[in-house]
């Protein structure tokens, strides 16, 4: 167990719909990281968020946004929802207060779009 | 990040050793060496990381070679439930919340086999 948590662990929805995922990182970590893992693209960077603000952006649609709470966690919104958009997405967490620089991962949600 | 080669899968007998090579010939000076697993769908896990000293923690070993263009990852007793694929991934270790995404290539299936 990780200490990173994500909730739904599965989702399924329709074309055109919007969804929100939801991460808690682990206890103390300040940095959010999300990542998107299809079958033919592989683990792809998405964004991070450190201590409620945006730090970096990898390959995220405009149709995706994302933000980090006061209390740390982290949302990854998706709308206008398309079939090629079914993935596992993964968020990470680091940086907490012993200031490692690994990532630890959570289970992930599994998005399946019809 | 320095790109990384990793073979695209490899075997291994349960209880013997697995040794997994990474080659990393642009790593730069203060580039460290990363391994993740993933095994089947689930989060990466952290496995260990070094700059240049062999580094040995509960789950594996890391041995670097001199010039650091390349690196082992050696599982001691492999077993079953080490079937993963392993990425190998050079960074420099994000400590300050500036951009610390990860970027994963296809990395080395290892399957332990009975």
């Amino acid at each position: 167990d990780s200490g990173v948590t994500q909730t739904p662990k599965h989702l399924i929805t329709a074309t055109g719909q919007r969804v929100t995922l939801r991460c808690s990182p682990r206890s103390g970590d300040l940095s959010v990281y999300w990542y998107q893992q299809s079958l033919d693209q592989g683990l792809q960077f998405l964004i991070q968020y450190y201590n409620g603000e945006e730090r970096a952006k990898g390959n995220i649609l405009e149709r995706f946004s994302a933000q980090q709470f006061p209390d740390l966690h982290s949302e990854l919104n998706l709308s206008s929802l398309e079939l090629g958009d079914s993935a596992l997405y993964f968020c990470a967490s680091s940086l907490g207060p012993e200031k490692r620089s690994e990532q630890f991962f959570g289970p992930g949600t599994r998005l399946t779009v019809l | 990040d320095a790109k990384t080669t990793q073979p695209t899968s490899m075997d291994c007998a349960e209880g013997r050793a697995a040794n997994l090579p990474c080659n990393h010939s642009t790593i730069s000076g203060n580039e460290y060496v990363y391994w993740y697993r993933q095994i089947h769908s689930q989060g990466p896990q952290y496995i260990i990381h070094g700059l240049k000293n062999n580094e040995t923690n509960e789950m594996a070993s890391l041995i670097i070679t001199e010039d650091r263009k390349s690196s082992t990852l050696i599982l001691p007793h492999a077993t079953l439930r080490d079937t993963a694929v392993y990425y190998c991934i050079v960074r420099v270790p994000n400590y300050g919340g500036s951009q610390g995404n990860l970027i994963f290539g296809k990395g080395t299936k290892l399957s332990v086999k009975p």
